[in-house]
C-alpha cells in the first residue's frame, strides 16, 4: 500500500467483490492504528481503528486486521460498491504518547459497476 | 450538526508573501488538529491545539505557526511563503485530543 513520488498504488474490482487495501507501518511503538477513506475534493473520513492490543476489528462492510510481528495493517471491504471508490490510507499513532499521526501514502481503490 | 468549515477554500499567493487559513470545528469540539498534503508527501501532521494551547508539533519549519481562540475555532499561518508550500490545507476537530476526528473540506493554496 506504499507508494514512491507522485503515483498512488491503485486497486480495481468489480462491484460486488471484496477489496483487500494494504499497509506497511514503520514505527513499531505504535499503537493505534486508523483507516481513512479521501474521496475526490473531500478531507479524510475515519473508517475504523484499532489499538494495538488486538489483531482484528470489524465494522459495517469493513474489516481491520493488524499484525504487529510484520507491522502490516489491511482493510477489508465486503460488497465493494461503486460508492467505496475512493483513496484510502492508514495512520498510525502511539496512543500512550503524544498525539502526532504519520500517514501512508495512500490506495486509489477503484469499483467498476 | 454543521460539519468542519475551512476558509477560502482556494487561494493564490506568491513566493515570500504570508497566508492565514481558518477553521470552524465543530461544536463542542475543543481539539483542532492541521495536517499538510501534497501529491508527493501525502498526508502529514502539522500541529494540534486544545483549548487554545498547541499540545503536538509536527515537523515542520516555524514558517508554519497557528493559534486557536476561545471558541475553539483556529487559525494557521505561513510566512514568507515558498513554491513548496502549494498543497491543499486541511483542518480536523475532535471531541479530546486524539479522539476521532472529523475533517473540513480544506484549503487548496497555490504559491506562484
Amino acid at each position: 500500500g506504499e507508494s514512491v513520488g507522485l503515483h498512488l498504488p491503485t486497486l480495481s474490482v468489480q462491484e460486488g467483490d471484496n477489496s483487500i487495501i494494504n499497509c506497511a507501518y514503520s514505527n513499531s511503538a505504535s499503537d493505534y492504528f486508523i483507516w481513512y477513506k479521501q474521496e475526490s475534493g473531500k478531507g479524510p473520513q475515519f473508517i475504523i481503528d484499532i489499538r494495538s492490543n488486538m489483531d482484528k476489528r470489524q465494522g459495517q462492510r469493513v474489516t481491520v486486521l493488524l499484525n504487529k510481528t510484520v507491522k502490516h495493517l489491511s482493510l477489508q471491504i465486503a460488497a465493494t460498491q461503486p460508492g467505496d471508490s475512493a483513496v484510502y490510507f492508514c495512520a498510525e499513532n502511539r496512543d500512550g504518547g503524544s498525539y502526532i499521526p504519520t500517514f501512508g501514502r495512500g490506495t486509489s481503490l477503484i469499483v467498476h459497476p | 450538526k454543521a460539519g468542519v468549515t475551512q476558509t477560502p477554500r482556494y487561494l493564490i499567493k506568491t513566493r515570500g508573501q504570508q497566508v492565514t487559513l481558518s477553521c470552524s470545528p465543530i461544536s463542542g469540539h475543543r481539539s483542532v488538529s492541521w495536517y499538510q498534503q501534497t501529491p508527493g508527501q501525502g498526508l502529514q501532521f502539522l500541529f494540534e491545539y486544545f483549548s487554545e494551547t498547541q499540545r503536538n508539533k509536527g515537523n515542520f519549519p516555524g514558517r508554519f505557526s497557528g493559534r486557536q481562540f476561545s471558541n475553539s475555532r483556529s487559525e494557521m499561518n505561513v510566512s514568507t511563503l515558498e513554491l513548496g508550500d502549494s498543497a491543499l490545507y486541511l483542518c480536523a476537530s475532535s471531541l479530546v485530543s486524539g479522539g476521532e476526528q472529523f475533517f473540513g473540506p480544506g484549503t487548496r493554496l497555490t504559491v506562484l
